[in-house]
């Protein structure tokens, strides 16, 4: 079980918008930033967003990302029948002295 | 452009010890603005994070694993390497590397395409 607290699943509708929450500690998203991963079937996940809210270069700004206290939150607007993949919070543990990952969430594009 | 590539045996028996290397193309696998990690994802599970590496050899473990791993860099070769001691079933799972930025984000930016390693005899 993931220090960081995902829910398993989240769905919407095409171009409409959702958010996946991502719950921590002040041993980790209190007080270290925060990246989001895509992972789809079969490949390598992604990064989307680093820095609790930068985006590398070529994700879209449909991405985006907050941090507030010991939660963070990734929005995707605009939702695409290609956005169906796993999606994963991660940062930094003191505690642990470890990188820890959310344990995931199955997003669905209805 | 930096690549990443696992390379190594899909097939390790109960009790023996996983070995796999990641080749860094592309860059240096010396520079201070990164450390050089591998993550893990069972079947049917989600991504773990094994451990980290500086090219100076600082290394950070997760505590489930830290007593059967060792996470070592070659700076000569540009590879870093995993050892996973006294494997099981549980071990079962497609290994990733990959490049964690270093007090820029803290994140992994790039990774290898994967490779998956079966526990079995």
């Amino acid at each position: 079980q993931s220090v960081l607290t995902q829910p398993p699943s989240v769905s919407a509708a095409p171009g409409q918008r959702v958010t996946i929450s991502c719950s921590g500690s002040s041993s980790n998203i209190g007080n270290y930033y925060v990246s989001w991963y895509q992972h789809l079937p079969g490949t390598a996940p992604k990064l989307l967003i680093y820095g609790n809210n930068q985006r590398p270069s070529g994700i879209p700004d449909r991405f985006s990302a907050s941090k507030s206290g010991t939660s963070a939150t990734l929005g995707i607007t605009g939702l695409q029948t290609g956005d169906e993949a796993d999606y994963y919070c991660e940062t930094w543990d003191s505690s642990l002295s470890a990188a820890v990952f959310g344990g995931g969430t199955q997003l669905t594009v209805l | 452009q930096l690549q990443l590539q696992e390379s190594g045996p899909g097939l390790v028996k109960p009790s023996e010890t996983l070995s796999l290397t990641c080749t860094v193309s592309g860059g240096s696998i010396s520079s201070s603005s990164y450390y050089w990690g591998w993550i893990r994802q069972p079947p049917g599970k989600g991504l773990e994070c094994i451990g980290i590496i500086y090219y100076s050899g600082s290394a950070y473990y997760n505590p489930s694993l830290k007593s059967r791993v060792t996470i070592s860099v070659d700076t000569s070769k540009n590879q870093f390497s995993l050892k996973l001691s006294s494997v099981t079933a549980a071990d079962t799972a497609v290994y990733y590397c990959a490049r964690r930025l270093r007090a820029t984000g803290d994140a992994f930016d790039i990774w290898g395409q994967g490779t998956m390693v079966t526990v079995s005899s």
